[in-house]
């Protein structure tokens, strides 16, 4: 049972590089979300998207941008990456009903010096 | 806006103790209320919920009631192992049909033998 898959599980950035977070779901979930989790603030939203084609800012979506390629799929972008975007990133997806569950990947543990 | 508090961590109780880690809520709507849970190096997993007033939600001898006149969701356990060691997160989402969840900022629990 895959579930929630993130890739990489860690990585290491210089300030002002790029890269993408990939997250795919095998459940046939509508919404998907992402998340980042620093010490003592619990897990932020960064971005979400409800279903297929929409998708919608978070708590702290500055500096990120995210595409929902497909039902299965939703990427995280840092475009110019910064040392405040040094965190452990997850993904999640769910049903999107009222009540229902969200099923987390491993994390991605991002590193920008 | 919605909002979760938890109880300060880090909590170390001996095995066997009596566990009982405080959640309370603000909430825009009717709030579905869960208790996650993360293993060391791990994704966040449900551990239990509830989606109305007086639910118990339970797993794994782990217990939680929703008190809508209190606005709480605390979570108990009659006698902790040292496998329950792991950080715990009260959440909630409010259904708006998407289903995003607002967490707290996590309890560190450590029990030792």
């Amino acid at each position: 049972n895959a579930g929630v898959t993130q890739t990489p599980k860690f990585q290491v950035l210089k300030t002002g590089q790029s890269m993408t977070l990939q997250c795919a779901q095998d459940m046939n979930h509508n919404s998907m979300y992402w998340y980042r989790q620093d010490p003592g603030m619990g897990l932020r939203l960064i971005y979400y998207s409800a279903s297929e084609g929409t998708t919608d800012k978070g708590e702290v979506p500055n500096g990120y941008n995210v595409s929902r390629l497909n039902k299965r799929e939703f990427s995280l972008r840092l475009e110019s990456a910064a040392p405040s975007q040094t965190s452990v990133y997850f993904c999640a997806s769910s049903e999107g009903r009222w009540g229902t569950e969200a099923f987390f990947g491993q994390g991605t543990r991002l590193t920008v010096v | 806006g919605d909002s979760v508090t938890q109880m300060e961590g880090p909590v170390t109780l001996s095995e066997e103790a009596f566990l009982t880690i405080n959640c309370t809520y603000t909430a825009t709507g009717y709030p579905s209320l869960f208790w996650y849970v993360q293993y060391p190096g791990e994704g966040l997993q449900l551990l239990l919920k509830a989606t109305k007033a007086d639910d118990k939600g339970s797993n794994k001898g782990f217990e939680a009631t929703y008190r809508k006149e209190t606005t709480s969701f605390h979570l108990e356990k009659g006698s902790v192992q040292v496998s329950d060691s792991a950080v715990y997160f009260c959440a909630l989402t409010i259904h708006f049909g998407n289903e995003k969840l607002t967490f707290g900022t996590g309890t560190r629990l450590t029990i030792i033998p």
